[in-house]
């Protein structure tokens, strides 16, 4: 079975640009999360979707950052205007409520620089 | 709010035993688990365990758990080159999101 899956996994852009991550979750999975690594914070949780109704947005930076899941299957993450300090990993995560160990499953991670 | 706190390095020799130690302070912590990641990767879980468990075997890898301390461990028997990576420690309670602590780099030597 596919793992999350994100999208694009590396990208370069300048600084007041939009960029937009994309995450696809484990089929069957109810709980989507967006967590951001940085080497200063570590990983933090920018916002997380249950039944792909936003549950905790508290992580989410500024009102430069928002996100959707429109549907059980993709979540975006976007970034308007990105700024240099927008640079980081951002990972996309999927559990099942009910699953083995409330596991919660990470993708590879965008990595994301703004110049 | 909640905090999870780990040593941030640790070396080894090829072969020797690891041992990795996380505290937490959330005591409504229903699982906790491991996670590794590797250079330019993502979080790969290594394993997890209940609260009301003190210990779990997964070949290599032994977790122990004290909830009185709130004291977790993860121990790596004969440890290899390719174990070398950051390994995190993260709780989790009920159905919310994970907290993870900093992180532990774990070098391990020939």
């Amino acid at each position: 079975d596919a793992g999350v899956i994100q999208s694009p996994r590396h990208e370069v852009t300048e600084m007041g640009q939009e960029v937009t991550l994309r995450c696809k979750p484990i089929s069957g999975h109810d709980y989507l999360f967006w967590y951001r690594q940085t080497m200063m914070r570590g990983l933090e949780l920018l916002i997380y979707f249950n039944n792909n109704v936003p549950i905790d947005d508290s992580g989410m930076p500024e009102d430069r950052f928002s996100a959707k899941m429109p549907n059980a299957s993709f979540s975006t993450l976007k970034i308007q205007p990105s700024e240099p300090r927008d640079s980081a990993v951002y990972f996309c995560a999927s559990s099942f409520r009910g699953g083995s160990g409330n596991t919660i499953y990470f993708g590879e991670g965008s990595w994301l620089t703004v110049v | 709010g909640e905090d999870v706190e780990q040593s941030l390095f640790l070396s080894v020799r090829e072969g020797d035993s690891s041992v990795i130690n996380c505290t937490y302070t959330d005591s409504s912590s229903t699982y906790l688990y491991w996670y590794k990641q590797e250079p330019g990767a993502g979080l790969q879980l290594l394993t997890y365990i209940f609260s009301n468990m003190d210990m779990k075997q997964d070949q290599r890898l032994t977790v122990l758990l004290n909830k009185k301390d709130k004291h977790l461990s993860l121990r790596i028997a004969d440890t290899q080159t390719g174990d070398s990576a950051i390994y995190f420690c993260a709780e989790r309670s009920g159905y919310s999101t994970l907290t993870f602590g900093k992180g532990t780099m774990l070098l391990v030597s020939p």
